[in-house]
């Protein structure tokens, strides 16, 4: 199975802070990386799907990049309502895996 | 527009079993396989496994095998996750989401208490 390794698993952030959350994949996913972010109490939404590709609707503040075994997450300036926690997930497989999670918090 | 609802919260006693349904419209079923994930409560995402919407074979994962029984009725654009001999460790919130992973089921709590 591929794993996801993602970092870090927490962070502190203030408004208008730039955001980079990581994710390793065990092996080649080309670029068939998804983020999600999820807010308690909800299903995950994805943001970002094919590692760069922003879902419609999605603040063009998101961005993703990677391709292979690294990924990366930026959010180039944090709002009030980024506070979430962000699962990256690959879809190379049939059979999914999802990072552990990055639960972003307000310093 | 693509929706999945999913059935209700359920309480269940040890032993139970419980039927989730996730019900799909706005799109041709068969298209796009289904696939469930399991969050536990303060836990991150697990994948559970998914369903050929054509077929209806299931292929579920590693530590989902045995107990978990995942089905369709296509007749009425309905996939259904089942799951038997209910164990403390089952309370979660499962979800339904399409292979295309942009669509997800609203997600279903079901606790196991005694």
């Amino acid at each position: 199975d591929i794993q996801m390794t993602q970092s870090p698993s927490s962070l502190s952030a203030s408004v208008g802070d730039r955001v980079t959350i990581t994710c390793r994949a065990s092996q080649s996913i080309s670029y068939y990386l998804n983020w999600y972010q999820q807010k308690p109490g909800k299903a995950p939404k994805l943001l970002i799907s094919a590692a760069s590709s922003l879902q419609s609707g999605v603040p063009s503040r998101f961005s993703g990049s990677g391709s292979g075994t690294d990924f990366t997450l930026t959010i180039s300036s944090l709002q009030p309502e980024d506070f979430a926690t962000y699962y990256c997930q690959q879809s190379y497989s049939t059979s999914w895996t999802f990072g552990l999670g990055t639960k972003v918090e307000i310093k | 527009q693509v929706q999945l609802v999913q059935s209700g919260s359920e309480l269940k006693k040890p032993g139970a079993s419980v039927k989730v349904s996730c019900k799909a419209s706005g799109y041709t079923f068969i298209s796009y396989a289904m696939n469930w994930v399991r969050q536990a409560p303060g836990q991150g995402l697990e994948w559970m496994g998914w369903i050929n919407t054509n077929t209806g074979n299931p292929t579920y994962a590693q530590g989902f095998t045995g107990r978990f029984v995942f089905s369709l009725d296509t007749s009425v654009s309905t996939a259904y996750l089942q799951i038997s001999s209910l164990k403390a460790e089952d309370t979660a919130v499962y979800y339904c989401a399409l292979s295309s992973s942009k669509h997800w089921g609203q997600g279903t709590l079901v606790t196991v208490s005694s």
